[in-house]
């Protein structure tokens, strides 16, 4: 079975752009939900969506949203980038709500200038 | 009440030798508590987790052991070997809650020498 999948795995953009990055699930996996990892804060929870329903959402701005397709692909996309947005976002499936196991696919550098 | 927290930050063992990772945690409600093992330019792969009606889990030369009442709990890798050179992560969640959002600590950056 493959992976999770995240593409573009790297990304530049300038300040004040928007940025939407994408995740496929394993198959089969019906629950996707986003990190940022960054060396001062470490992995941080962004969202949780499940059924194309948002779940959960993590301590961001606005500026961070998401959405989640009828086949469990996922997007994020940030806008308005600032220079503290550079980080490896990190995609993660699981089966379902209530199942404990998420694989995290190989994430996206996203560096913004 | 959200956080949980790793020490130590960095760690040197030598090759057979027994790494030991700690992580406690505040929030009682967290019901789930996996280990992650990331290399530089991969996403974290799980190694082991453990539900806390249990007090330790072994997997291969991994063991996670687990105290309820002191809100701790810690890995140890035993017979370290130079490809277990990584950065570990302890998490916490609520799946009781029907919730996927994990919570992590801070990571430990393991170096094992030949």
């Amino acid at each position: 079975k493959a992976g999770v999948t995240q593409t573009p795995r790297y990304l530049i953009k300038t300040r004040g752009q928007q940025v939407t990055l994408s995740c496929s699930p394993i198959s089969g996996h019906r629950s996707v939900s986003w990190y940022q990892q960054t060396p001062g804060q470490g992995l941080q929870f962004l969202f949780e969506y499940f059924s194309e329903t948002q779940r959960n959402k993590g301590n961001f701005p606005g500026r961070f949203s998401g959405r989640q397709f009828s086949n469990s692909r996922s997007e994020m996309n940030v806008s308005t980038l600032e220079l503290g947005d550079s980080a490896l976002y990190l995609c993660a499936s699981k089966l379902s709500t209530g199942v404990e196991t998420q694989y995290f696919g190989p994430g996206t550098r996203l560096l913004v200038l | 009440q959200q956080q949980v927290k790793q020490s130590p930050q960095s760690l040197i063992v030598q090759k057979g030798g027994i790494s030991i990772i700690n992580c406690a945690y505040e929030n009682t409600a967290f019901d789930y508590f996996p280990w992650y093992q990331q290399f530089p330019g991969k996403g974290p792969a799980l190694l082991i987790a453990i539900r806390p009606d249990v007090s330790e889990k072994k997997e291969g030369r991994f063991t996670i052991s687990f105290n309820k009442s002191a809100k701790q709990f810690s890995l140890h890798i035993m017979d370290s070997q130079p490809g277990d050179s990584a950065t570990y992560f302890c998490a916490a969640s609520s799946v009781g809650s029907n919730t996927g959002k994990l919570i992590f600590g801070q990571g430990t950056t393991l170096q094992v020498k030949p």
